[in-house]
């Protein structure tokens, strides 16, 4: 069956980094396009990026836009988010979603926790 | 940046009761690009609802989308108790992603 599985996630003071991972089974990795989506205590669901399924187009919300970068591994079915210059407001619970058009299947998550 | 406005903020009902959830674009959503997830507490989200009216697999049929265009909306036509959480709407693609901030439902 399909699953995603994120990891990677911590406590990380600000202006530090952190790199995300999403593994993901049960299906072709290389043919979806695969997206970051978080969402902030107390707060709705919030994009953040996607990565086709090759890998050459990229797009960012304009919140993280020059400080996160999204790349995949087709070759290990995973699917990475650095998060670099880390902020207090980028605290969320950070997923991971299969895009087939609309999200098909999700992660549960990782906690990130931007706080000094 | 096309802004998704959901309404109301919350929705109190009794089970047997029929939910209507609103969204509101900003500007026409290309191809009605519209999809609805819920999502329960310690949970991922759960796709209801895309393409603003077609039910996702594995979506009861008491949820239906509808809308085209600026408008749609998400009717739940007899609420059961496992109803309860928060639905959002989003635009999706083909180069914009977004969500609207989502309408709490609580069963009476």
């Amino acid at each position: 069956q399909v699953q995603l599985m994120e990891s990677g996630g911590g406590v990380v003071q600000p202006g530090r980094s952190l790199r995300l991972s999403c593994a993901a089974s049960g299906f072709t990795f290389s043919t979806y396009g695969i997206h970051w989506v978080r969402r902030a205590p107390g707060k709705g669901l919030e994009w953040v990026a996607v990565i086709w399924p090759d890998g050459n187009i990229k797009y960012y919300a304009d919140s993280v836009k020059g400080r996160f970068i999204i790349s995949r591994d087709n070759s290990k079915n995973t699917l990475y988010l650095q998060m670099n210059n880390l902020r207090v407001e980028d605290t969320a619970l950070y997923y991971c979603a299969r895009a087939s058009g609309p999200y098909d299947y999700w992660g549960q998550g990782t906690l990130v926790t931007v706080s000094s | 940046e096309t802004v998704l406005t959901q309404f109301p903020d919350t929705l109190s009902l009794s089970p047997g009761e029929r939910a209507t959830l609103s969204c509101r674009a900003s500007q026409t959503i290309p191809g009605n690009y519209l999809a609805w997830y819920q999502q329960k507490p310690g949970q991922a989200p759960w796709l209801l609802s895309y393409a603003a009216s077609t039910r996702a697999t594995g979506a009861p049929e008491r949820f239906s989308g509808s809308g085209s265009g600026t408008d749609f909306t998400l009717t739940i036509s007899r609420l059961e108790p496992e109803d309860f959480g928060v639905y959002y709407c989003q635009q999706y693609g083909p180069s914009t992603w977004t969500f609207g901030q989502g309408t709490k439902v609580e069963i009476k």
